[in-house]
């Protein structure tokens, strides 16, 4: 199993970024996938995660975001996204993506760092 | 959601048995059997080293069991060893179909 996050950038406080996970080794169709995120000295904090299709399809998001990202996933190219909306400072952080989301996570990649700032 | 409660910090030597707590409340630790552990270096991405609160995934040491009473999840480490020193969090399930991690406690091998 293998992820490599990407897009993460110096962004202005209310702009917008996605970030990207490539994920090879493994069905990504099949699998439910989730962003977990780590600002800078902190520790980990869930962001969110999205079912795979057969199961719905659905994403569900942590409070502090919900409205503001999106996750979605294109299967045809084993990639998952995030879309990040009315970015805060407080949205610092090395974002992470990581197999799993129904009850654990399994594999995680090595992160990409957003980073909100004027 | 709060965040899960460990402490910041505890402290072992070699060959020491060591116990991480982990407490939440009756809508996430409590009411799931879905606790998992997470075991981070720093600058790398978290390692789970226990799921569903007692399942350990294959390639992790044996020495890493999990447990749960209450609302308060544990992590024991036995024969503690110099490369088990890193930051280690539990996560849990909770209601409204989101997870919500601890803090993090750091280990010390003395």
């Amino acid at each position: 199993v293998h992820l490599v996050e990407s897009g993460g950038d110096l962004v202005k406080p209310g702009g917008s970024l996605r970030v990207s996970c490539a994920a090879s080794g493994f069905t990504f169709s099949n699998a439910w996938m989730s962003w977990v995120r780590q600002s800078p000295g902190k520790g980990l904090e869930w962001v969110g995660r999205i079912k795979r299709d057969t199961d719905g399809g659905t994403a569900d998001y942590a409070e502090p975001v919900n409205g503001r990202f999106t996750i979605s996933r294109d299967d045809s190219k084993d990639t998952l996204y995030l879309q990040m909306n009315s970015l805060k400072a407080e949205d610092t952080a090395v974002y992470f993506c990581a197999t799993g989301g129904a009850s654990y996570f399994g594999a995680w990649g090595q992160g990409t760092l957003v980073t909100v700032s004027s | 959601q709060s965040a899960l409660t460990q402490p910041a910090s505890v402290s072992g030597s070699p060959g020491q048995s060591i116990t991480f707590s982990c407490t939440g409340t009756s809508s996430d630790v409590g009411n799931y059997n879905l606790v998992s552990w997470y075991q981070q270096y720093p600058g790398k991405a978290p390692k789970v080293m226990i799921f569903e609160v007692i399942k350990r995934p294959s390639g992790v040491s044996n020495r890493f069991s999990g447990s749960k009473s209450g609302n308060t999840a544990s992590l024991t480490i036995s024969g503690l060893q110099a490369e088990d020193e890193a930051y280690y969090y539990c996560c849990s399930y909770a209601r409204s179909n989101t997870f919500v991690f601890g803090g993090g406690t750091k280990l010390t091998v003395l």
